[in-house]
């Protein structure tokens, strides 16, 4: 079946700029996960869902960051008046219910210049 | 706080051959789960192998195993018969057994080179 997509896979921005990059779980996926991959490193958890529950802010670094996701399925995670210190690969995943196994999107890649 | 820590920035390792990556964590959490991550070129995170702290046997998955020492929080995976397209970025991973949101923390990872 279809995995995780996520769209764009690349995006070129000027700072200041605001941006949306898009999270297409796998279908019927209860979890979902946004996580950030500065170069060179290892991946940082941003924010999570889980059904209809509040999401896990957490992780967010700022609030020019924000994320939603409508109606249990697609989510889209904004970037307000971008930096350059965004650049970074963008990575989606989700989760069946009942498993702990996180289904990775291949990721859009973030550049601020 | 949890942290993982992936001691190698870098590793290489002839074709054939056997390699052992590090990675130690930190947790006061008695029951959670690691994980080994591979990262090709392509980006993609691809599971490698997982193991549930509360088992005491060591994962194994084909030519992928781990060393799962809980007492000294370590958590090392070892390639056997290495092949090319085993060069990659690999991650070590741990989610919390008490965690809300089942988050995954991860180390900052091993780059492997396979050489022929």
């Amino acid at each position: 079946g279809a995995g995780v997509s996520q769209s764009p896979s690349n995006k070129v921005t000027e700072k200041g700029k605001d941006v949306e990059l898009r999270c297409d779980p796998i279908s019927g996926h209860t979890a979902l996960y946004w996580y950030r991959q500065s170069l060179g490193q290892g991946l940082e958890f941003l924010i999570y869902f889980q059904g209809n529950s509040a999401p896990d802010k957490s992780g967010l670094p700022s609030d020019r960051f924000s994320a939603e996701r409508t109606g249990g399925s697609v989510s889209t995670l904004t970037i307000q008046r971008t930096q350059q210190e965004d650049s970074a690969v963008y990575f989606c995943a989700s989760v069946p219910g009942q498993t702990y196994e996180q289904y990775f999107g291949p990721g859009t890649r973030l550049t601020v210049t | 706080a949890q942290t993982v820590t992936q001691s190698q920035p870098e590793m290489s390792v002839q074709e054939a051959e056997t390699v052992t990556l590090s990675c130690t964590y930190d947790t006061s959490e008695n029951n959670y789960y690691l994980f080994w991550y591979k990262q090709p070129p392509s980006r993609q995170m691809i599971l490698v192998i997982r193991q549930e702290a509360y088992k005491q046997q060591n994962a194994t998955e084909n030519r992928f195993s781990v060393n799962f020492q809980k007492a000294a929080k370590s958590f090392s995976l070892k390639i056997s018969d290495s092949q090319l397209g085993d060069t990659a970025m690999y991650f070590c991973a741990f989610k919390g057994g008490s965690s809300n949101t089942g988050k995954l923390i991860f180390g900052q990872g091993t780059t492997l080179q396979v050489k022929p």
